[in-house]
């Protein structure tokens, strides 16, 4: 069973481009969470979506957002990327909304210069 | 808010020698204690979840535990493969989130 696939590996952006970042799910898994992980901050939240519907949202501001499609792949996106915003960005799967135990991607590099 | 702090921040061991590493969590409603590695380059691998107090998991070298406040992730004979970041984390009530200690980067030398 192929694990959580994340696409790019890496990506350089500049400063004020945008980024749309991908993850396709464990096959069978309906919800998909997103994580920012830094040297500073650690893992952070980003937001949850189930059944294409945002169910959480972190700490995060209204340029970090995502989507999720009928075959439960999702895409995250960052609109007018700062400095700050280089980090890992992780995808992580479940099989259900409930369902705590979450199968982590390898992850998005991304560096904005 | 929710809270989860590990230490030691980093942990040198020689191949052998056992130690234990802390997570201390305050978490609203705490669902399940969660435990993962982090090799670098990768993405977290989930090791173990802990639902209660007094409740014990273990895997090969590795044994984790829950207290009220506390959950320790034991390692015995460490080997130079079990080098890596380990991230402990608290689900709560509210939602399919985790909050994520700092974690802990294990060396273990020959």
């Amino acid at each position: 069973k192929a694990g959580v696939t994340q696409t790019p590996r890496y990506l350089i952006k500049t400063r004020g481009q945008q980024v749309t970042l991908s993850c396709s799910p464990i096959s069978g898994h309906r919800s998909v969470s997103w994580y920012q992980q830094t040297p500073g901050q650690g893992l952070q939240f980003l937001f949850e979506y189930f059944s294409e519907t945002q169910r959480n949202k972190g700490n995060f501001p209204g340029r970090f957002s995502g989507r999720q499609f009928s075959n439960s792949r999702s895409e995250m996106n960052v609109s007018t990327l700062e400095l700050g915003d280089s980090a890992l960005y992780l995808c992580a799967s479940s099989l259900q909304h409930s369902n705590e135990k979450l199968f982590f991607g390898s992850g998005t590099q991304l560096s904005v210069l | 808010e929710d809270q989860v702090t590990q230490s030691p921040e980093a942990l040198r061991l020689q191949e052998g020698e056992s130690s234990s590493l802390n997570c201390s969590y305050t978490v609203s409603g705490l669902r399940g204690l969660f435990w993962y590695r982090q090799d670098p380059g990768k993405g977290p691998e989930f090791l173990f979840t802990l639902y209660s107090a007094g409740e014990e998991k273990e895997k090969e070298r590795l044994k984790a535990t829950l207290t009220k406040k506390e959950s320790f992730l034991h390692i015995t004979a460490p080997k130079p493969e079990d080098s890596a970041t380990y991230l402990c984390a608290g689900h709560n009530n509210a939602g399919n989130m985790l909050t994520f200690g700092g974690g802990t980067r294990l060396m273990v030398k020959p």
